[in-house]
């Protein structure tokens, strides 16, 4: 079955710190991999998606992803966190398969 | 444009009874998915619609799970009877084909 993982459960940053969350996929054909935000009280929003093409994808809020096809991942990084990015970050892949969530905390 | 959503957003009720839960999804989506989330664990799968169809439905739990989006427009989940383990979030989101989904805001289920 294709599956995503996310090892990072509860990450804490001060802010101005540098984020990667780590997320990583085990299934081959099409990749489609996705990063969804939930901010507290808030709906999941997408935040960037992979189809194809560049594999350095650009999403809302400063955020970008990078798909390393030879590591089978599809981290999320921000170079500089700020206190309003504290939320629950998820990755999701092809069929929509959710990782276990990042819960990110950025102190002020 | 409305957003999905979902009815109710909170439902208590007691073990063995019956609960509907309904998803509006986006005027035009095909696509219509429902999740659930138990407290502090992943979120999963349960099935997927296009339209009226269950496009994959193997996430679904157990028998007691019956989903149902007739005229291919809002979709029902109906738990009966309801167990203790089926408490948590139940989310539901819609997409055109091969596009972003959009969630809704979730129902919280507690049975106790």
């Amino acid at each position: 079955a294709q599956s995503v993982s996310q090892h990072n459960h509860h990450v804490i940053l001060s802010e101005a710190a540098s984020l990667e969350l780590g997320c990583n996929y085990s299934y081959g054909g099409t990749v489609n991999l996705f990063w969804y935000v939930q901010y507290p009280g808030q709906h999941l929003q997408l935040l960037l998606k992979y189809f194809s093409g560049d594999p350095l994808v650009k999403g809302i809020k400063g955020f970008e992803a990078e798909f390393i096809k030879s590591k089978f991942s599809f981290n999320l990084r921000k170079p500089s966190v700020q206190w309003s990015d504290t939320a629950e970050y998820f990755c999701a892949g092809n069929d929509m398969r959710f990782g276990a969530g990042t819960r990110l905390t950025v102190k002020p | 444009e409305a957003g999905v959503t979902q009815f109710p957003s909170h439902s208590v009720i007691e073990k063995g009874q019956t609960v509907t839960l309904r998803c509006d999804p986006i005027s035009g989506h095909d696509n219509l998915y429902w999740y659930r989330r138990v407290m502090g664990k992943e979120i999963k799968f349960l099935l997927h619609f296009v339209k009226e169809s269950k496009q994959d439905e193997s996430g679904m739990p157990n028998n007691r799970f019956l989903a149902e989006r007739t005229g291919g427009t809002y979709s029902t989940l109906k738990v009966q009877p309801a167990e203790l383990e089926d408490s948590g979030v139940y989310f539901c989101a819609s997409s055109t084909l091969g596009e972003t989904q959009y969630f809704g805001p979730g129902t919280r289920l507690l049975v106790l």
